[in-house]
């Protein structure tokens, strides 16, 4: 089983629309958990942290379920400029454990 | 914004040749990492250094993999014989506490 697991997509959504999507992680023991960003051929930049309670960042909302083991991340009013690979991150003792990446596609 | 900076941006090497690549990590930061990404692929972990010592190291960094902290600045990466399957973007990070990681733009490491 994969450390942490994300469909790779590509979602497509149209300008303004929300769209949201998961990811699994396998070990229980998963200390910290985030959503970078990457861009294509560029260095993953960190969008958020997620929290046990919930977190809010404009129009990105991220949730953490430690019981079942996935975080997810919605966007909201998708812009063109949100096209981009959403990479899921957890930090396990000294390390971070990088997603394989959702690709997004905002149409006009 | 303080940033990460690896040089050089695109290294084309021989294979069995070794390479450094170089990183100049925040400054106010204490731990640094090493992650590669193979074309197409996951970003992967090989290796985290903090308080001048490896702290933990993927299965990846074998040893034809060294890191160093010459100075107060730089952090590097040598691979003493490259393989074809060494090809990757490299990433050098750092952080301040140990949580999220701040990343470089990245060394395109090509080896012919």
């Amino acid at each position: 089983r994969k450390e942490v697991e994300q469909d790779p997509g590509p979602f497509n959504v149209p300008e303004g629309a929300t769209v949201a999507f998961n990811c699994t992680y396998s070990n229980s023991a998963s200390q910290s958990f985030f959503w970078y960003r990457q861009d294509c051929r560029k260095e993953p930049k960190l969008l958020m942290s997620v929290y046990s309670s919930g977190n809010e960042d404009g129009r990105f909302t991220a949730q953490l379920n430690r019981a079942s083991q996935y975080i997810s991340l919605l966007i909201r009013d998708s812009k063109l400029s949100d096209s981009a690979t959403y990479l899921c991150v957890v930090k396990l003792w000294g390390k971070l454990q990088f997603g394989a990446g959702t690709q997004v596609v905002v149409t006009p | 914004e303080p940033e990460v900076t690896q040089t050089p941006s695109h290294q084309v090497t021989q294979m069995g040749q070794e390479v450094i690549l170089r990183c100049v990590p925040i400054s106010n930061h204490l731990y640094f990492y090493w992650y590669r990404q193979i074309l197409g692929q996951k970003v992967e972990f090989l290796v985290s250094f903090y308080n001048n010592e490896i702290s933990e190291k993927s299965e990846i960094f074998d040893d034809q993999f060294s890191v160093e902290r010459p100075d107060g600045s730089n952090f590097t990466l040598k691979i003493r014989s490259t393989k074809l399957e060494d090809s990757a973007m490299y990433f050098c990070a750092s952080s301040v506490d140990g949580q999220w990681a701040f990343f470089g733009q990245g060394t395109r490491l090509t080896v012919v």
